[in-house]
């Protein structure tokens, strides 16, 4: 079966913009996490959702938003976008609840702001 | 909240034996979870713990004691392509997953 896919994989963006990422989980996954990575970190969580309901935030600004739709699929928005956000997002995909059982990631968007 | 600390790096020879530490602190803790990243790669499941003891998948294991709240991975006879980041995660029973900063293992020949 298909893997997580996110969209896009590589985004320039400026200071002050702002971005929509996507993710689609692999079918019948109705758990979807997001974390920031950047260079020389672990993953930062952001947010997960579950059955189109957030569950989960990490610490992370107003700034920082998603949202799932009834078939799973996941979008974050940055707005208001800051040089710091530059970073690699990851989401990941699991059947159940993100309990810290398997999940399948993604291979991420690439985030650069200049 | 809830923290992991793992080393920061460690080195191995080939064929060698490496053991990879996480010890956390959560409330709600739920199952331990072990990931690995190559570089400009996603990370990959390789192991879950939810109860003491043992897992044990080919030439990974993975240890978890719930009382000590620790765990480690277990890498043997390491080849090249081990050399990889390493990420233990907790997950709570909020539904929410934690990562460590991670472990670079670097494999000499």
């Amino acid at each position: 079966k298909a893997g997580v896919t996110q969209t896009p994989r590589y985004l320039i963006k400026t200071r002050g913009q702002q971005v929509t990422l996507s993710c689609s989980p692999i079918s019948g996954h109705r758990s979807v996490s997001w974390y920031q990575q950047t260079p020389g970190q672990g993953l930062q969580f952001l947010f997960e959702y579950f059955s189109e309901t957030q569950r989960n935030k990490g610490n992370f600004p107003g700034r920082f938003s998603g949202r799932q739709f009834s078939n799973s699929r996941s979008e974050m928005n940055v707005s208001t976008l800051e040089l710091g956000d530059s970073a690699l997002y990851l989401c990941a995909s699991s059947l159940q609840e993100a309990t810290g059982q398997e999940a399948f990631f993604g291979q991420g968007t690439r985030l650069t702001v200049v | 909240g809830q923290s992991l600390e793992q080393p920061s790096e460690v080195t191995a020879v080939e064929g060698a034996i490496v053991q990879i530490n996480c010890t956390y602190q959560t409330s709600g803790f739920y199952g331990l979870s072990w990931y690995q990243q190559h570089d400009g790669g996603a990370p990959t499941f390789l192991s879950y713990n939810a109860l003491d003891g043992l897992e044990e998948t080919g030439r990974f294991s993975s240890f978890l004691s719930r009382s000590d709240s620790y765990g480690y991975l277990l890498l043997q006879e390491l080849q090249m392509k081990d050399s990889a980041s390493y990420f233990c995660a907790v997950g709570t029973n909020a539904g929410k997953s934690t990562f460590g900063d991670g472990t670079t293992l670097t494999v000499k020949p």
